[in-house]
């Protein structure tokens, strides 16, 4: 039952190029999504999140852009710096059905970033 | 920066031994959660907690788990009698209040290994 869905367990990109993250979903009761990064050893580390009334997120580098009636999100990078090497997981969350913190998150998608 | 703080990193038990888990969230905040990543799967919640009681848990957390806030800093996980199927990463998180849930702030996590 996989309610959220990375289907890339792994992306390559050259350093200054754009990364490309995609999430699919399958809860039409998701209303919030987010995305978290994780390095080895470190819990996950929130980066940027979009509400469902919402099409686009922006923050530095970093764009959540969130297609509804497709049921796809993806975070773009730009532009990918070596730093950003790290396992990149979607979450979504049912706020409004009172979920009390019960992410629901995708099996992540290892972003390499080359120098 | 604020953190959470999980003990100990690494635990080794034998099948059917309880084990205790330890976080101490964010000191100013309310919401406390545990996940739990199995290796090779997606990161999964367990439970939130919030004003000494469980808001909200998942199928994964039977009877064999509980949780508590034994004092004012700590929140533990306790497994009462483990399995091999709970060897996982355990992360403890913690929010500041439900309507920025999407700060969930979260541990390094504690690697169980049931043996």
């Amino acid at each position: 039952d996989q309610q959220v869905k990375q289907n890339s367990p792994s992306l390559s990109v050259q350093e200054g190029r754009i990364s490309i993250l995609n999430c699919d979903y399958t809860n039409s009761m998701f209303d919030y999504f987010l995305w978290y990064k994780k390095y080895p050893a470190e819990g996950p580390t929130f980066l940027i999140s979009i509400s469902s009334i919402k099409d686009k997120n922006e923050d530095g580098r970093f764009t959540v852009f969130l297609n509804k009636s497709a049921k796809h999100l993806s975070l773009h990078i730009v532009p990918s710096q070596p730093g950003d090497s790290a396992v990149y997981f979607c979450a979504a969350n049912a706020l409004s059905s009172g979920s009390q913190g019960n992410l629901i998150f995708g099996k992540g998608t290892k972003l390499s970033v080359k120098p | 920066e604020p953190e959470v703080t999980q003990t100990p990193s690494h635990q080794v038990t034998q099948m059917g031994q309880e084990v205790i888990l330890r976080c101490v969230p964010i000191s100013n905040h309310l919401y406390f959660y545990w996940y739990r990543q199995i290796l090779g799967q997606k990161v999964e919640f367990l439970v939130s907690f919030y004003n000494n009681e469980i808001s909200e848990k998942s199928e994964i957390f039977d009877d064999q788990f509980s949780v508590e806030r034994p004092d004012g800093s700590n929140f533990t996980l306790k497994i009462r009698s483990t399995k091999l199927e709970d060897s996982a990463m355990y992360f403890c998180a913690s929010s500041e209040n439900r309507e920025t849930n999407e700060k969930l702030f979260f541990g390094s996590g504690t690697q169980l290994s049931v043996l």
